[in-house]
């Protein structure tokens, strides 16, 4: 069975500081990975994934994640923070053969002035 | 920006009755979901539906719940004899190509009492 991990279920970071938001992931088979951000009260925006070629990926608004299948890990990192890039943050994974998504449990992002 | 609407935002049941919560996909898309979130926990996957007949459906997905697209562009949810474990976050999502990222509704919060 496949499954997500996220180990930090809230990280707090100061405006303008780099932050790293973790993920690894478990599969017997390959799998798709994303990164989901959701805001107060409202739904699931995709921020980025990985599906095939560079395992770089990044978003328009500054944030990039990449793949490492050694370890296992879709790590989202972001140079310099926001007070705006507050919000729930959330891995998950589609293994190959499959549509669906298995979500890690999330991290919240505190962005602190 | 298309987007996928739900209908309605809040609903209250009580124990025993049945719902039916909305979603209007994106208008192209051609694969369809459920997932729920109950409070504090992860984002778990119900069902998909792909011309028009389920393709998958986790084990929570059992006989009290049931999927349709009655009119080509409605997909509903219908949960039959509710329970109060029911109670959560459910979100619709729809994608074109099943692979690439879904567009996720901003969710009905099902308060069962």
């Amino acid at each position: 069975a496949q499954s997500v991990t996220q180990l930090d279920s809230q990280v707090p970071v100061f405006e303008e500081a780099p932050v790293e938001l973790r993920c690894n992931y478990s599969s017997s088979v390959s799998v798709y990975l994303f990164w989901y951000v959701q805001y107060p009260n409202q739904g699931l925006q995709l921020l980025l994934k990985y599906l095939s070629g560079s395992t770089l990926v990044k978003s328009i608004n500054g944030f990039e994640a990449e793949f490492n299948k050694s370890q296992t890990s879709f790590h989202l990192r972001k140079p310099s923070v926001h007070i705006s890039d507050t919000a729930e943050y959330f891995c998950a994974v589609s293994p190959s053969g499959t549509y669906k998504y298995i979500f890690g449990t999330g991290t919240r992002l505190k962005v602190l002035a | 920006e298309p987007e996928v609407t739900q209908t309605p935002s809040h609903q209250v049941t009580q124990m025993g009755q049945e719902v039916i919560l909305r979603c209007v996909p994106i208008s192209n898309h051609l694969y369809f979901y459920w997932y729920r979130q109950i409070l504090g926990q992860k984002v778990e996957f119900l069902v998909s539906f792909y011309n028009n007949e389920i393709s998958e459906k986790s084990e929570i997905f059992d006989d009290q719940f049931s999927v349709e697209r009655p009119d080509g562009s409605n997909f509903t949810l219908k949960i039959r004899s509710t329970k109060l474990e029911d109670s959560a976050m459910y979100f619709c999502a729809s994608s074109g190509s099943g692979k690439g990222g879904y567009t996720f509704g901003s969710g009905t919060r099902l308060t069962v009492v």
